[in-house]
C-alpha cells in the first residue's frame, strides 16, 4: 500500500458526459500528479499541482482539469468525454516538488470506460 | 524531444533464470533514470533510480541496473526471477534537476515467469 488512495477505482460513463476522480496524497506529501495510462498513448503526464499551486503541465487536454485543494487532496476533472478518453488514471504524490527531493508514490488507480 | 524506448513488448524467462530489460532514451543531457513495476491492478512501484555516480544500481526486490552513457542505455537486471516477478516493467526518465517529477515512461515490457 503506498499510501496515496484514488475514488472511484472504476467509473463507467456515456461520451459527453462529465466525471471527477478524487485523490488523496500520503501524509505529508505536497505533491500531487496525475498520470494518464491508456493502450494507444502509454503512460503520459498530465499535470502536477504543489501546496496547491499547479506546478508542471503536461499533455492534458483543454476538456480537463485538476485542482489541488487547501488539505491537499486533489481533484481530476474530466469532460466532454471521449471514447478515446477511456484509460487508467494514476494519481501520484512526492513529499516536495522534484526527482531529487524524494520518491514518487503512485495509487491503484482509477479506471475510466466511456462507453 | 526526450523518448524512452523498451523494445521488448513481452518477455517470457524460467523461474529461477535471470532476467534482463532493455531501455534507451534519447534525451539532450544525461536525463535522471528510472525503472518502476506495475504488479496487476497495482499502481507503479520504483524498484530503483538512477542520478549520478556508480553506474550500477542497486534496488528493491534484488534487481539492479547500469546505466551506460555511450549506449543511451539504462537496462534493468536480475539473478534470478521468481514467480512473484511476473509484472509490467517500465523504463521513465526525467529532465535533471527539475522542480518537477515530469517523468517520460517507456511502453513498457511484460514479464511472464513459467515454472
Amino acid at each position: 500500500d503506498s499510501g496515496v488512495t484514488q475514488t472511484p477505482k472504476h467509473l463507467i460513463t456515456a461520451t459527453g458526459q462529465r466525471v471527477t476522480l478524487r485523490c488523496s496524497p500520503r501524509s505529508g506529501d505536497l505533491s500531487v500528479y496525475w498520470y494518464q495510462q491508456s493502450l494507444d498513448q502509454g503512460l503520459q503526464f498530465l499535470i502536477q499541482y504543489y501546496n496547491g499551486e499547479e506546478r508542471a503541465k503536461g499533455n492534458i487536454l483543454e476538456r480537463f482539469s485538476a485542482q489541488q485543494f487547501p488539505d491537499l487532496h486533489s481533484e481530476l476533472n474530466l469532460s466532454s468525454l471521449e471514447l478515446g478518453d477511456s484509460a487508467l488514471y494514476f494519481c501520484a504524490s512526492s513529499l516536495r516538488s522534484g526527482m531529487n527531493t524524494g520518491e514518487l508514490f503512485f495509487g491503484e488507480g482509477s479506471r475510466l470506460t466511456v462507453l | 524531444a526526450q523518448s524512452v524506448t523498451q523494445p521488448d513488448i513481452h518477455i517470457t524467462v524460467s523461474e529461477g533464470a535471470s532476467l534482463e530489460l532493455r531501455c534507451n532514451y534519447s534525451y539532450g543531457a544525461t536525463p535522471y533514470l528510472f525503472w518502476y513495476v506495475q504488479s496487476p491492478g497495482q499502481g507503479l512501484q520504483l524498484l530503483l533510480k538512477y542520478f549520478s555516480g556508480d553506474t550500477l544500481v542497486q534496488g528493491i526486490k534484488g534487481f539492479e541496473a547500469e546505466f551506460k552513457r555511450s549506449q543511451s542505455s539504462f537496462n534493468l537486471r536480475k539473478p534470478s526471477v521468481h514467480w512473484s516477478d511476473a509484472a509490467e516493467y517500465f523504463c521513465a526518465v526525467g529532465p535533471p534537476l527539475s522542480n518537477d517529477y515530469k517523468l517520460s515512461f517507456g511502453a513498457g515490457t511484460t514479464v511472464t515467469v513459467r515454472a
